[in-house]
């Protein structure tokens, strides 16, 4: 089975400054996607960034990018020039691309941004 | 556009009482998924449904069942609640290809007292 593992359950960032999220995955399979989904104090699920395993570039939307090592099952959410609207929890998540899969979500990071 | 609808937002049980969540999603979506989330456990799965007629457990099923009804809904029921129980459950949906990004409801804080 498959199983996503967030190592830090806080994080916090100055207003402005950029800061990384870490994500690490065990899988065997070869062909699969990740996610970055953000849930604000709302509850409200948002999808952010994915990665498709079979591409090379990392994914960027904006002001967030991935770092993505496919060999080290690591999959790294970068933010820049942070926001107060990016405070929230964040949660990686995992996929296989074939065979209508189930979605495997890690415990989450909570993201506070200091004035 | 209503996406992924989840009744009822709050509910308050007393152990032993049953109840069951409803949710309804209208973007023609096969898969359906149920979570709970608690703090520091992240989004945990209770039950999966790839398609109508379909149902498979996920990582915490005991305790609940589930019904896939048609393709617009799926709902979970709790036939004995308990203090366990306690959560936030969220119903999800998406498209069958594995990149498909997954539409959430606004959730279900149900308390067991």
């Amino acid at each position: 089975a498959q199983t996503v593992t967030q190592s830090q359950p806080e994080m916090s960032v100055q207003e402005a400054e950029t800061v990384t999220l870490s994500c690490t995955y065990d899988t065997s399979e070869s062909d699969y996607y990740l996610f970055w989904y953000k849930q604000p104090p709302s509850r409200q699920m948002i999808l952010v960034i994915r990665q498709e395993a079979y591409k090379q570039q990392n994914a960027t939307e904006n002001r967030f990018s991935v770092n993505f090592q496919k060999a080290a099952k690591s999959f790294s959410l970068k933010i820049s020039d942070s926001q107060l609207g990016d405070a929230a929890m964040y949660f990686c998540a995992y996929r296989n691309s074939f065979g209508n899969e189930k979605l495997t979500f890690g415990t989450g990071t909570r993201l506070t941004i200091i004035p | 556009n209503a996406g992924v609808t989840q009744t009822p937002k709050f509910q308050v049980l007393k152990t032993g009482q049953s109840m069951t969540l409803q949710c309804a999603q209208d973007m023609n979506h096969n898969s359906m998924y149920w979570y709970r989330q608690d703090p520091g456990m992240g989004l945990r799965l209770i039950y999966y449904s790839a398609s109508e007629g379909t149902t498979d457990k996920g990582e915490v099923p005991n305790g609940y069942n589930v019904s896939r009804l048609n393709k617009r809904e799926f709902s979970l029921r709790l036939e004995s609640a308990a203090p366990s129980q306690t959560s936030v459950y969220f119903c999800a949906s998406s498209e069958i290809l594995g990149g498909s990004e997954a539409f959430f409801g606004q959730g279900t804080r149900l308390t067991v007292v």
